[in-house]
């Protein structure tokens, strides 16, 4: 099964730096949601994107739909303690309905002292 | 709102033995879904219910029965488990009409000796 190229693979940062990750395929998304899971917890959601080239913002993330549709990225500005965790992209291929996601494998964030 | 939960959170077995994972969401969405999370790589799709009385195959199906009981309740059974089901399993719903977006549940950590 397929899944998607996710870099960087880990990151180590300095507290207030700004993040960077992406994913790309070589098949077309219709769909593209970022993750972020903690420790011991299930993904939790922290933006959707539904249109090529869209950009969508959730506090200090942004995220963009490439417009291509064959990827997207997650920007983190000012990074703090609690960003730390693994980050992961999905992407989903129907525009609508009940199909499952197809997940990168993720980009672990951590944040030094 | 309790969102998606999952039983047992931990679980061991031993090989052959068969065991049943639950999950069940309160959020009155179509389409569930089960994943199983390995080291270093993202989920993947196990079975999926687009709607309550279907089911489908996912990713990696094999060794694995599902139960759509309900609307809320999805369960996921290992009729004799194997050590290379060791592994981290989520549950997860979504409303099913278009953006798909997915919410999971806490996990399930299985070992299998």
């Amino acid at each position: 099964g397929q899944q998607l190229n996710q870099s960087p693979q880990s990151m180590f940062i300095q507290e207030g730096e700004d993040v960077s990750m992406n994913c790309t395929s070589s098949s077309i998304f219709n769909t593209w949601l970022w993750y972020k899971q903690d420790p011991g917890e299930g993904p939790v959601l922290l933006i959707a994107l539904y249109k090529a080239g869209e950009l969508t913002s959730n506090g200090r993330l942004t995220a963009q739909f490439g417009i291509t549709r064959k990827d997207s990225f997650l920007n983190i500005s000012a990074s703090i303690p609690s960003d730390v965790g693994i980050y992961f992209c999905a992407g989903l291929r129907s525009g609508g309905g009940a199909d499952g996601l197809t997940f990168g494998k993720g980009t672990h964030l951590i944040i030094q002292p | 709102n309790a969102g998606v939960t999952q039983t047992p959170k931990f679980q061991v077995l031993k090989t052959g033995q068969s065991m049943t994972l639950q999950c069940a969401q309160d959020m009155n969405h179509n389409s569930m879904y089960w994943y199983r999370q390995d080291p270093g790589m993202g989920l993947r799709l196990i079975y999926y219910s687009a709607s309550e009385g279907t089911t489908d195959k996912g990713e990696v199906p094999n060794g694995y029965n599902v139960s759509r009981l309900n609307k809320r309740e999805f369960s996921l059974r290992l009729e004799s488990a194997a050590p290379s089901q060791t592994s981290v399993y989520f549950c997860a719903s979504s409303s099913g009409r278009a953006g798909n977006e997915q919410f999971f549940g806490p996990g399930t950590r299985l070992t299998v000796l």
